[in-house]
């Protein structure tokens, strides 16, 4: 299995653009999770899924940021309009009830 | 709410060395997981670990094993034997059992600086 996918790693745009960041679960688990990591702020989640089901969207910081997961092998996180504190790794995790696993993360930078 | 503390920011060790790693959880469950990730360099965030709370086993794979001491709430990592490729930020967590115990609570992470 070639483990979760995220696109694109890096990502640089200008404050006031819209950024859609993407992920592709490992096949067969049920849940999905959205992470940022923050030196100021550490790891935190936003938002996870279970069976394409949003659960908890208590994470997300403002209504700026919206995520989907149409099936069970796609989504996205989208920030609308960016802002430079949006500056961030975003990591996206998918897994069982057990174990989460990450995906390589999304650098991203804000302008 | 649960919490996860590590009070080392940062530690070093000597190749071929053990080192342990510390952490400390609060919470009022009895049923829950707790794992240690990995982050290197490249920002991937590796699976080093997991222990479940009803088992009194210490869990272990490979040159890494945990002390895990429920009724103390600490749960570190031990590794042994220690090479370049160890060095990181290594971050404790935490996940209840629950019905709803899908969030991992993280720690603020320990640097790990392995000398050669």
């Amino acid at each position: 299995d070639a483990g979760v996918i995220q696109s694109p790693r890096h990502e640089v745009t200008e404050m006031g653009q819209e950024v859609t960041l993407r992920c592709k679960p490992i096949s067969g688990h049920d849940y999905l999770f959205w992470y940022r990591q923050t030196m100021m702020r550490g790891l935190e989640l936003l938002i996870y899924f279970n069976n394409n089901v949003p659960i908890d969207d208590s994470g997300m910081p403002e209504d700026r940021f919206s995520a989907k997961m149409p099936n069970a092998s796609f989504s996205t996180l989208k920030i609308q309009p960016s802002e430079p504190r949006d500056s961030a790794v975003y990591f996206c995790a998918s897994g069982s009830k057990e174990t989460q696993y990450f995906g390589p993360g999304t650098r991203l930078l804000v302008l | 709410a649960q919490t996860v503390t590590q009070s080392q920011p940062e530690m070093s060790v000597q190749e071929a060395e053990t080192v342990t790693l510390s952490c400390t959880y609060d919470t009022s469950e009895s049923d829950y997981y707790l794992f240690w990730y990995k982050q290197p360099p490249s920002r991937q965030m590796i699976l080093v670990i997991r222990q479940e709370a009803y088992k009194q086993q210490n869990a272990t794979e490979n040159r890494f094993s945990v002390n895990f001491q429920k009724a103390a709430k600490s749960f570190s990592l031990k590794i042994s034997d220690s090479q370049l490729g160890d060095a990181a930020m290594y971050f404790c967590a935490y996940r209840s059992r629950g019905e709803y115990g899908n969030k991992l609570v993280f720690g603020a992470g320990t640097i790990l600086r392995v000398k050669s």
